[in-house]
């Protein structure tokens, strides 16, 4: 399984946009690049997914670059409540592993 | 999410004692997962299942052992609890096939081994 390396914490402002990225040089053909947030002592809750180039929904975007060795999660002006531990997975669809993720801290 | 439950949410026990963690959906999915989590590091998986008669071993399955009673239970046990195995305690969920798999995570079992 592909092995992905992010940041071990990040601090932003309120309203700023949030790009965190995640390494994954060994990254597999059928592999997806997942990511997932988590508050303290609730379980991990899905952001976004994709396999290259951009994708984007109501809550986040996902820069994949063509040699997909690398990604990046994009929160657009975040507030408070996106303080928080993101976890970029990249694998089968089927088996994800958890590293220990980014702490993103929002202040006001 | 309502849609996946754990109980109990909360479990003190003691050494070598046999403890059963169980898990509940209501999504209507196949794939059923255990993970356990430890103070400032990410979750591992324990055990999954992508139906009623299949079993398999995660990444950290060594005294853990686990039953599918039927689609939407999914409970793990701890056959003889030590204090290394105190940790959170995640059930997901996630539906078949290769094209989209977001897990959906119950809320967790704080359990506690003295």
């Amino acid at each position: 399984l592909a092995k992905t390396t992010q940041p071990i914490s990040m601090d932003s402002y309120e309203g700023q946009e949030v790009n965190i990225t995640c390494s994954h040089n060994n990254i597999a053909t059928n592999d997806y690049i997942t990511w997932y947030q988590q508050f303290p002592s609730q379980g991990p809750r899905f952001i976004i997914q994709g396999y290259k180039t951009k994708v984007t929904n109501e809550v986040a975007s996902l820069f994949i670059p063509a040699d997909r060795k690398s990604s990046t999660l994009s929160l657009p002006r975040v507030s408070l409540s996106d303080t928080a531990v993101y976890y970029c997975l990249v694998g089968p669809l089927w088996k994800l592993v958890f590293g220990t993720g980014t702490r993103l801290l929002v202040s006001p | 999410d309502a849609d996946v439950t754990q109980t109990p949410r909360n479990r003190i026990t003691k050494t070598g004692k046999r403890i059963m963690l169980e898990c509940s959906q209501t999504k209507g999915h196949d794939r059923m997962y255990w993970y356990r989590q430890d103070p400032g590091l990410g979750l591992r998986l324990i055990y999954y299942s992508f139906d009623v008669k299949d079993i398999n071993k995660g990444e950290i399955s060594d005294g853990y052992s686990v039953s599918r009673q039927a689609q939407a239970k999914f409970s793990l046990s701890l056959e003889s609890a030590i204090p290394n195995q105190t940790a959170l305690y995640f059930c997901a969920t996630s539906p078949s096939g290769d094209l989209y798999n977001e897990q959906f995570f119950g809320p967790g079992t704080r359990l506690t081994v003295l």
